[in-house]
């Protein structure tokens, strides 16, 4: 099974900031790898998928970078609805899919 | 506009059985893998199980958590997703989610989600 992990578990940011959030595979999942936005109540999200690629209605501002084992979400700007928890996602090797814990990113 | 409704979730006891809807609408329901991911509460998404759409076997791959308890199926006719629970344990509560791939990947669209508790 491959393990997902994220860094850091919580990243404090003002609005109007760049967010940068880490995810890690224990071995290597090429570009097979989504990010999704969970906020308090509502369902996960897809951003981006393919490692770099945004989902459909998704903001440029957000962007995906990565292959193999390290991977990177950038928010360049935050805006105030950025606000929730991010997941990583694998589907390289597969069942099981796997996500990481999750980065909580909330207002400095 | 693509919308997957779930529903059956409550609350049942230890050792029973229950069975959760996903209906499906805005898309070509049989063109599509559908999976069910579980989020515990105040936990992270765990991936529960995967049905194929038919033209690649409609076959089905499961978490070992859940393995020989849940069972996926769906129905095409109906544009419905099914996931039948049983011999339910108190770790399986959580809300569970009905989520849509393109193939065996990722998760383009999500349900809100039902809340399943397991308790005497």
């Amino acid at each position: 099974e491959i393990v997902m992990t994220q860094s850091p578990a919580t990243l404090s940011v003002s609005p109007g900031e760049r967010a940068t959030l880490s995810c890690r595979a224990s071995q290597s999942v090429s570009s097979n790898l989504a990010w999704y936005q969970q906020k308090p109540g509502q369902a996960p999200r897809l951003l981006i998928y393919g490692a770099s690629t945004r989902a459909t209605g998704i903001p440029a501002r957000f962007s995906g970078s990565g292959s193999g084992t390290e991977f990177t979400l950038t928010i360049s700007s935050l805006q105030s609805e950025d606000f929730a928890v991010y997941y990583c996602q694998q589907y390289n090797n597969w069942p099981p899919l796997t996500f990481g814990p999750g980065t909580k990113v909330d207002i400095k | 506009e693509v919308q997957l409704v779930e529903s059956g979730g409550g609350l049942v006891q230890p050792g029973r059985s229950l069975r959760l809807s996903c209906t499906a609408s805005g898309f070509t329901f049989g063109d599509y893998a559908m999976s069910w991911v579980r989020q515990a509460p105040g936990k992270g998404l765990e991936w529960v199980g995967f049905i194929r759409s038919k033209a690649y076997g409609g076959t089905t791959e499961y978490a070992a958590s859940v393995k020989g308890r849940f069972t996926i199926s769906r129905d095409d006719s109906k544009s419905i997703a099914y996931l039948q629970m049983n011999s339910l344990k108190t770790e399986d509560t959580a809300v569970y989610y009905c989520t849509r791939s393109p193939g065996d990947d990722y998760l383009d669209y999500w349900g809100q989600g039902t809340l399943v508790t397991v308790s005497s």
